[in-house]
Order: C-alpha cells, then structure tokens, then sequence
C-alpha cells in the first residue's frame, strides 16, 4: 500500500526566509509525485510534480520540490517566504505501474508565513 | 488546466433530506473523482465517477449513500443521502486531463451542514 507523510502539522516561518514543507512517501515502483496548496476557503490548486528526469521540479508561484529516491522525500520549497503563501499544503504521490493508479494524499501541513 | 464548477457552493440541510452537488468541467475529461475534506483536514476519496458506468466507490462508501451519475464526460453530480450531522464536510469534485500526467483540478467546493 502507497502512503504520504507529512511529519509537520504546521510550519512557521518569517517573511523572507527560505521554507520547507517536508514529504516522504512509500510506493511500489517509481513515484509520481505533487504537491497542492489549498489557500482558506478555496479549492486546491496544483503547485508542481514529478514524474521523471531532473530531481529539482520548479511549479508556481516560485514554489520547487526535489525529489530525493534514496530518502523516499520529495520537500518543497521556495527561496524567499511571502505572507500570501499562507495557506495549506498537500503532497501527494501515486504509483506509475501502468493504467490508473489511485492518488494517496498526506494530511497537509499548515504554512503560516510571519511578516 | 481546467475549470471546474460546483453548484451549490455551499448548503444548510436538514437530517434525513438528501443533498445533490453538480460538478461542471469546461473540457471533457476521462478521470472525474469526488472527495470529501473535512476544514483544514486531509482528502478522502469518495469514489470514482465512470462516463456510461457505475461508480467505483471506496471502502466505506457505498452506492446507497452517495450515488453519482456521470452521464458525458464534463459533468457529474454527488448526492449524498439520508443526510446526517456526520455528512458535514466539504465535498470536492476533481478531474484529471486526458493526456495529462495525472495531476488533478478540483472544483472549489460545497460546504455542507446537516442540522
């Protein structure tokens, strides 16, 4: 069975700092992996993914991941805080063995970016 | 991507009535996907909505409780039954492009409250 953990609840950091939101996951096979945020009230929205090739994925927003096969990790990151990435992140991962393979979401973690 | 809207975006029932949610895609899509979330918490995948098929429902959902039609493939709805207090949650309707490498679009979703 596939699973996503999200070790941090909650992450806080100051505006312009750099942040990390952490992932790790377990799949059989090679992953497909992505990452969602979810701004209050509002639906979630795809940030970035990775399927193959270059283990450092850039997606919106300024937002990047690195996927890291030895560490089962996939972290995302973004160089320089904003108070607007507030909001709730989501990774999430699913196998690639071939047809539909179903999506397995980690239980979020809270950014709360301090200006 | 794609847009997708919900109607309604959000709902007060009483328990015992019955609630249906429409899904609308601007694009015709092969993967459409139903989840519940509670606020601030992770996805629960409700089931699989098929184009001219039953739905594929998770463990611990069941037909009777939450049908779903999807009769083309741009539109779905959601009824959720027999409503109880416990039925409160945000239901998400989500597709997944045809072509795409499996990120998913969610609708913006309906608040329920069962009363």
């Amino acid at each position: 069975a596939q699973s996503v953990a999200q070790p941090e609840d909650q992450v806080n950091v100051a505006e312009g700092n750099p942040l990390t939101v952490k992932c790790t996951y377990s799949v059989s096979g090679n992953p497909y992996l992505f990452w969602y945020v979810q701004y209050p009230n509002r639906g979630l929205q795809f940030l970035l993914k990775y399927i193959t090739g270059d283990n450092l994925v850039k997606g919106s927003y300024g937002f990047e991941a690195e996927f890291n096969k030895s560490q089962t990790s996939f972290h995302l990151k973004k160089p320089s805080a904003l108070v607007s990435d507030s909001a709730l992140y989501f990774c999430a991962v699913r196998g690639n063995s071939g047809g539909y393979q179903k999506v397995t979401f980690g239980t979020g973690t809270k950014l709360q970016v301090i200006p | 991507s794609a847009v997708i809207s919900q109607k309604p975006s959000r709902d007060i029932c009483q328990r015992g009535t019955s609630l249906t949610i429409q899904c609308q895609v601007d694009s015709q899509v092969t993967m459409m996907f139903w989840y519940r979330q509670q606020p601030g918490q992770s996805l629960t995948l409700i089931a699989t909505a098929n184009q001219g098929s039953e739905a594929t429902y998770e463990s611990g959902f069941v037909i009777d409780k939450f049908p779903i039609s999807r009769p083309n493939l741009t539109f779905s709805t959601l009824t959720v039954s027999n409503m109880s207090p416990e039925d409160s949650s945000i239901y998400l309707c989500s597709v997944v492009l045809t072509g795409s490498s499996y990120e998913q679009y969610f609708g913006p979703g309906t608040r329920l409250t069962v009363t």
